[in-house]
């Protein structure tokens, strides 16, 4: 059974820099199946989509925070990163980690299945 | 960016009813729609993807349907542990977006 499960420091000051891990058991991040994106929900509950990171190692981040935003896959360690350089109060979230998978019918859609419970964080003096 | 438009926002429902709720894209998203029911304090759950087909465990009184910008999700006859809010999400194109969800609340 896939589990993931998201680490981070809670609370950080604005102008800080963000580092968020998400580590997985049952599975690979090595793994050339899937990819891994992470999703963040604001206190409005809003979901908003932050970037993927593909089997080949590249990137493609939501452009809204592309100049701030990097992520990282550690095979080594099973972990995959998310950074988030400044932080203002508008990135105070909880933030998810999730699997994409890819269902091969009449094209390739990708599906996020598999998601970390979420960890909150929250940006304040 | 393709928008998202869940309707309604939130409903009121009783232990047995239909349930639809639609999801209208900005622009024809074919068919690349996944839908996930959330409950407080916890992570989003798949229900359905590629607009129709059930992830595994998930009940049969789910169904999802539509195609080019209009999708719908419909819950036969809504249980108990249905009660949650449901999203809809494009990933047709980056960047992949979300609906704002739909609130399905007891009566």
């Amino acid at each position: 059974q896939v589990q993931l499960w998201e680490s981070g420091p809670g609370l950080v000051k604005p102008s800080q820099n963000l580092t968020l891990t998400c580590s997985l058991a049952g599975g690979s991040f090595g793994s050339r199946r899937y990819y891994w994106t992470w999703i963040r929900q604001h206190p409005g509950k809003d979901l908003e989509w932050i970037g993927i990171i593909y089997n080949s190692g590249d990137t493609y981040y939501n452009p809204s925070l592309r100049s701030r935003v990097t992520i990282s896959v550690d095979t080594t360690k099973n972990e995959f990163s998310l950074r988030l350089r400044p932080v203002t109060g508008a990135d105070t979230a909880v933030y998810f980690c999730a699997r994409v998978f890819i269902h091969d019918v009449w094209a390739s859609i990708p599906v996020v299945d598999y998601w970390g419970q979420g960890t909150p964080v929250i940006v304040s003096s | 960016d393709i928008q998202m438009t869940q309707s309604p926002s939130s409903l009121s429902a009783s232990v047995g009813d239909r349930v639809t709720i639609t999801c209208r894209a900005s622009q024809s998203i074919s068919g690349f729609l996944n839908w996930y029911q959330q409950k407080p304090g916890k992570a989003p759950q798949l229900l359905i993807y590629g607009t129709s087909t059930l992830q595994s465990g998930v009940p049969s009184s789910f169904s999802g349907s539509g195609s080019g910008a209009d999708f719908t999700l419909t819950i036969s006859s809504l249980q108990p542990e249905d009660f949650a809010t449901y999203y809809c999400l494009q990933t047709y194109s980056t960047p992949w977006t979300f609906g704002q969800g739909t609130r399905v609340g007891v009566k």
